[in-house]
C-alpha cells in the first residue's frame, strides 16, 4: 500500500505571500492530522480532520487553515506568511479518530519564508 | 507546549551498543508511540504501546512503559550506524487522534 504523500516537497515564499500544502492519506485512512516542526518548538499539533470535518485544532492563529475533500485528501493554507513559519510541515494519517492506531506520517514539506 | 520530555537529549554511542531513551508525559494516555527522524525528513513509526501493556517487542527494540510514573523508555539493542537519528515519543490526548510529543534524542551511533 502507497504510504502517506505530500506536495510539494520543498517551497520557497516571501513575506506576506500565502501557500497551500497537500497530503494524500494512505488509501482506506480517513482522518488525517497536520504538524509544524520547528527547531524551537519542536513538533506541534495544527489540526485533524476526518469526513471533511475538524475535529481538533491546535494553538496556531487563525492564518493556518486547512480543509479535507471526499476522498480524504487535505490541505492545509497559510495566509500572510512570517518568517516564523518557516518550518517542516508534516501530516499523518490513521483510519479514523480514537482508533487509537499508529499514525503514518509523510515526508514533509520544508518551507522556507524569506 | 510539549506534552512531556525526553532524556537525554543527545547520545553518542558506538556500534554495537546498546541505546537507552526516556520519555516522561504530563496527562494520562491512550497509548504512547515512538517514531524516528533522520535528518529532518518525514518520522518513521517505530512501535506503538497501550496504556494497558507495561512492555512491548519489535525486533532489537524494547519499549516499556510505566502510567505510575508517567514515563516510557526505548531500548535499541546492538546499534548500527543506521541508527543514528532523532527519536520521539508521542502521546495520545484521550479525545482523539491528536499527538503530543516530546523534544526528542538525538542518537548518534559511531561506526
Amino acid at each position: 500500500k502507497a504510504g502517506v504523500t505530500q506536495t510539494p516537497r520543498y517551497l520557497i515564499k516571501t513575506r506576506g505571500q500565502q501557500v497551500t500544502l497537500s497530503c494524500s492519506p494512505i488509501s482506506g485512512h480517513r482522518s488525517v492530522s497536520w504538524y509544524q516542526q520547528t527547531p524551537g518548538q519542536g513538533l506541534q499539533f495544527l489540526f485533524e480532520y476526518f469526513s471533511e470535518t475538524q475535529r481538533n485544532k491546535g494553538n496556531f492563529p487563525g492564518r493556518f487553515s486547512g480543509r479535507q475533500f471526499s476522498n480524504s485528501r487535505s490541505e492545509m493554507n497559510v495566509s500572510t506568511l512570517e518568517l516564523g513559519d518557516s518550518a517542516l510541515y508534516l501530516c499523518a494519517s490513521t483510519s479514523f479518530p480514537g482508533s487509537q492506531e499508529t499514525q503514518y506520517f509523510g515526508p514533509g514539506t520544508r518551507l522556507l519564508v524569506l | 507546549s510539549q506534552q512531556g520530555e525526553e532524556d537525554p537529549q543527545a547520545l553518542s554511542i558506538q556500534e554495537g551498543e546498546n541505546a537507552t531513551m526516556n520519555c516522561s508525559y504530563k496527562t494520562s494516555i491512550n497509548n504512547l508511540q515512538w517514531y524516528r527522524q533522520n535528518s529532518g525528513r518525514g518520522l518513521v513509526h517505530l512501535i506503538l504501546i497501550r496504556s494497558n501493556e507495561r512492555e512491548k517487542h519489535s525486533g532489537r527494540l524494547r519499549v516499556t512503559l510505566d502510567t505510575s510514573k508517567k514515563s516510557s523508555s526505548l531500548l535499541i539493542t546492538a546499534s548500527r550506524a543506521a541508527d543514528t537519528a532523532s527519536y520521539f515519543c508521542a502521546t495520545d490526548d484521550n479525545a482523539g487522534n491528536m499527538l503530543t510529543f516530546g523534544g526528542g534524542t538525538r542518537l548518534m551511533v559511531k561506526p
